[in-house]
């Protein structure tokens, strides 16, 4: 069974300072798909990132930077000089690539921009 | 171009009532997906379809869900004798490709609450 965690339920930080979500998880598979998704107070997910298992390259996108470690099954994602707007709740989640096309999804992490 | 639609956005029914809710998919998209976020279960896979194939239900709570997607396109759940436990935000989403292969989109949900 496949399973994804995100230990951390909520963070704060003050605008500008960089931030980490975490997301750990767990597959049989040795082919899958890590996605990140952003659900800001509006209710909508919005896609940010999908990595596939044979990928490990890390990604940045403008201030938005992943780290994929298949070593110790972690793909977590880095805000770098955090703004207002970036408050939201955010998900990771994991597909295996046949037979179980579904999305499992972690907890989600509510992150909070002090202005 | 067009996004996952849905409706309604807001659903209120009494106890013991039917309820439709309604999924249009980016124009294209062979897969369809419907999800469930509620406050103590978080975002719950439901069911799936995939072109003709037979849909995967294996997320579906009780029999009194069922779903349908007609003509590959527009998908309906369907929610028989509503129980409170049933309020949540329901979420479609749609991918071009079956799986991981490819990014769920989703829609802004529907609101259902069960008085």
């Amino acid at each position: 069974a496949q399973k994804v965690t995100q230990a951390q339920t909520e963070i704060s930080v003050v605008e500008k300072e960089d931030v980490t979500l975490d997301c750990v998880y767990e597959t049989r598979d040795t082919t899958y798909y890590l996605f990140w998704y952003k659900q800001p107070p509006s209710g909508e997910l919005v896609f940010l990132i999908r990595r596939n298992s044979f990928d490990e390259q890390n990604e940045i996108s403008g201030r938005y930077s992943w780290n994929f470690q298949k070593s110790t099954s972690s793909f977590n994602f880095t805000i770098t000089a955090s703004q207002v707007v970036d408050s939201a709740v955010y998900f990771c989640a994991l597909s295996e690539a046949f037979g179980n096309e579904k999305l499992t999804f972690g907890t989600g992490t509510r992150l909070t921009i002090i202005p | 171009g067009a996004g996952v639609s849905q409706s309604p956005s807001n659903k209120v029914t009494e106890k013991g009532k039917d309820v439709e809710l309604r999924c249009d998919p980016i124009s294209g998209h062979t897969a369809l997906y419907w999800y469930r976020q509620s406050l103590g279960q978080g975002l719950e896979f439901l069911i799936y379809f995939q072109g003709n194939s037979a849909p995967d239900k294996s997320g579906l709570p009780s029999d009194r869900f069922s779903a349908e997607r007609t003509g590959g396109s527009v998908s309906t759940l369907t929610i028989q004798r509503t129980q409170q436990e049933d309020s949540a935000v329901y979420l479609c989403a749609s991918s071009f490709l079956a799986g991981g292969r490819d990014t769920q989109y989703f829609g802004p949900g529907t609101r259902l609450t069960v008085l």
